[in-house]
């Protein structure tokens, strides 16, 4: 199994600004994901961050607003840009070793834009 | 795109009962896994159980089992002695080829002393 380190674990922003999350692994991991989740609600996913190239991203999301980063196959950020309102959730990394293995998840970040 | 479904917002069960939640997913795909999720208040997701769609056996990890019906494209997750420590939201997962994880809405599931 693995161990993801998540930070931060929350924050108050103020609009307009920027915050990058940063999610470490204590082994290497095939694949890494960044997911939003409003309380109470289901994981929706933002990108799929691929080691070395540009980061898969889902439909709705940008690489302007959520631009991310993955130098190695144990380390991702994902940079919230621009915050508004709106983008008070908190935002989950998950990683994996194949398909027919778990997803890891770090703890979250709860984000909160005032 | 496949799309998982759990059609139970909220479950409540007696401590040391049994509850089934629900989840139904649809694809085209053969060859996929499907998983089901615990989140406790902490917001870690914690893997429950884990089943692969080749296998017509369900799975089972102690209190926790598995009806999967392929055809159906079900997956329902019963708890077993339901215990306090049970209550968290749980999640329906679905991966592919692509290796994303898709999850369903969520159950949210109190175990009553």
């Amino acid at each position: 199994s693995a161990v993801i380190s998540q930070k931060p674990s929350r924050d108050i922003c103020q609009r307009g600004t920027s915050l990058t999350i940063q999610c470490q692994v204590d082994s290497q991991v095939t694949m890494m994901f960044w997911y939003r989740q409003q309380p109470g609600q289901s994981l929706t996913l933002i990108a799929t961050a691929n080691q070395g190239s540009e980061a898969t991203y889902e439909s709705g999301f940008v690489i302007d607003k959520f631009p991310i980063s993955r130098p190695n196959l144990t380390f991702s950020t994902l940079t919230v840009s621009n915050m508004s309102p709106e983008d008070s959730s908190i935002y989950l990394c998950s990683g994996s070793t194949g398909m027919n293995t778990e997803a890891f998840f770090g703890q979250g970040t709860r984000l909160t834009v005032v | 795109a496949q799309t998982v479904t759990q059609s139970q917002p909220e479950m409540s069960v007696q401590e040391a009962e049994t509850v089934t939640l629900s989840c139904t997913y649809d694809t085209s795909e053969n060859n996929y896994y499907l998983f089901w999720y615990k989140q406790p208040p902490s917001r870690q997701m914690i893997l429950v159980i884990r089943q692969e769609a080749y296998k017509q056996q369900n799975a089972t990890e102690n209190r926790f089992s598995v009806n999967f019906q392929k055809a159906a494209k079900s997956f329902s997750l019963k708890i077993s002695d339901s215990q306090l420590g049970d209550t968290a939201m749980y999640f329906c997962a679905f991966r592919n080829r692509n290796n994303d994880m898709r999850f369903g809405a969520g159950t949210r599931l109190t175990v009553k002393p």
